[in-house]
């Protein structure tokens, strides 16, 4: 079974700081990487993605770093806010013929003020 | 905005009752899912359909089948429902070519007594 590993299971931040998320993975086949955000009650919602070609991806206080040598990628949420607490999924697939998501076991934030 | 509905959020079965657990989207795409979520083991796929009358088994389809007659609509079914099957389940679609972002729906909290 592929793999996704996710860290950590719970995360606490003060208001105005950084979280930080990590994902892991093992199949080189993987050629993109969302992060899903779900709020209690809710399905998981996509909150941004990033492919091999790129180190780097912003999108407002969302950042998603990408390692592929050592096959890892991150999310950071500067300035965090207690909107921003959530649980977040990291996820891999594998090419334009896969129909699968593997998703990794999902962070707790917590953002506290 | 992709609209992915379950048609019930919460339900309360006995142990060995028939269930089933409907979805509907309303972007017309090819691929569908059905996950189960569990605290610390995050989202496993169920099974997923990539046609209308076609299935694909997923991580986890033990004690569970699928229906997809219509292209929107996609089901769930517990043959005989047991204690360990008391979880989350979320349904999603996807728009092809597959591998990238899914639409979840909101859940349905199924426990099984």
């Amino acid at each position: 079974q592929q793999q996704v590993k996710q860290s950590p299971q719970s995360l606490i931040v003060q208001k105005g700081g950084i979280s930080i998320i990590n994902c892991a993975y093992e199949n080189t086949a993987f050629d993109y990487f969302p992060w899903y955000q779900q709020f209690p009650g809710k399905g998981p919602a996509l909150l941004i993605a990033i492919r091999p070609d790129v180190s780097e991806k912003k999108e407002g206080r969302f950042t998603i770093s990408f390692n592929k040598s050592a096959k890892q990628f991150s999310l950071h949420i500067m300035d965090s806010q207690p909107g921003d607490s959530a649980t977040y999924f990291c996820a891999a697939s594998a090419g334009a013929g896969s129909y699968q998501l593997t998703f990794g076991k999902g962070t707790k934030l917590s953002v506290i003020p | 905005d992709v609209k992915v509905t379950q048609s019930s959020r919460y339900l309360v079965k006995r142990t060995g009752e028939k269930v089933f657990l409907e979805c509907v989207q309303d972007m017309d795409h090819e691929n569908m899912f059905w996950y189960r979520q569990d605290p610390g083991l995050g989202l496993r796929l169920i099974y997923f359909s990539y046609d209308v009358k076609m299935k694909e088994k997923g991580d986890i389809p033990e004690g569970y089948s699928v229906s997809r007659e219509k292209k929107e609509r996609f089901s769930l079914i517990l043959e005989s429902a047991s204690t360990n099957q008391t979880s989350m389940y979320l349904c999603a679609s996807s728009p092809p070519p597959t591998g990238g972002e899914q639409y979840f729906g909101p859940g349905t909290r199924l426990t099984v007594t």
